[in-house]
């Protein structure tokens, strides 16, 4: 079954880190880049960052450059968001999005939830 | 990065067609062709159904299609169904590598 399955998030407090995980299956997990999009409670939709398959293409919105990190395991077929100094703002649901050809994303996970309050 | 705009919302009845906008400007819709369109009903995850401006994934009914004309594109739904009732949003991959995304649009089927 072709799907992606979010995990990690939580409730933490400003300043605290946290690393979300999504697993791959059901496709040639090491042929595709990956997105992490996320969207605050009744808000709409905002990119985070995408890795591509190659490993060394790596972008980051402005929002939260220097402080998430994105990167992947390719024999765990997983893909991982660090997230690092989060930030009451950062409060949202984390998608995690296969990408099908530059920013178009065909494929996305459940989302989970990350609620940073102190 | 730039920014899209959609209108909050848009309304038909079933059977009817509608068409949602996303306004840019000249240097990024009117430029580029990585749009795309996304489907997203309360409380899931969102859908592709529209990318590079006018291509359907496999799957996507073919009344939805989409369009480009200067600095604005545009999905339009035919013969709306009341399972089409969702926020829908449309993205663009800039010439930075990042992805941006437009407010969103909720459609109600009347």
């Amino acid at each position: 079954q072709v799907q992606l399955v979010e995990s990690g998030g939580g409730v933490v407090q400003p300043g605290m880190s946290l690393r979300l995980s999504c697993a791959a299956s059901g496709f040639r997990f090491t042929t595709y880049g990956f997105h992490w999009v996320r969207q605050a409670p009744g808000e709409g939709l905002e990119w985070v960052a995408v890795l591509y398959s190659d490993g060394s293409r790596i972008y980051y919105a402005d929002s939260v450059k220097g402080r998430f990190t994105i990167s992947r395991d390719n024999p765990k077929s997983t893909v991982y968001l660090q997230m690092n100094s989060l930030r009451v703002e950062d409060t949202a649901v984390y998608y995690c999005a296969r990408d099908l050809s530059l920013g178009s994303l065909d494929l996305s996970g459940r989302g989970t939830l990350v609620t940073v309050s102190s | 990065q730039s920014a899209l705009t959609q209108p909050p919302s848009v309304s038909g009845s079933p059977g009817q067609s509608v068409t949602i906008s996303c306004t840019g400007t000249s240097s990024d819709i009117g430029t580029y062709n990585r749009v795309s369109w996304y489907q997203q009903p309360p409380g899931t995850a969102p859908k592709l159904m529209i990318y590079d401006v006018s291509n359907r994934p496999s799957g996507v009914p073919d009344r939805f299609s989409g369009s480009k004309s200067g600095n604005t594109a545009s999905l339009t739904i035919s013969g709306l169904q009341a399972e089409d009732e969702a926020d829908y949003y449309c993205s663009l991959y800039t010439s930075s590598n990042t992805l941006v995304f437009g407010g969103g649009t909720k459609l109600t089927v009347l």
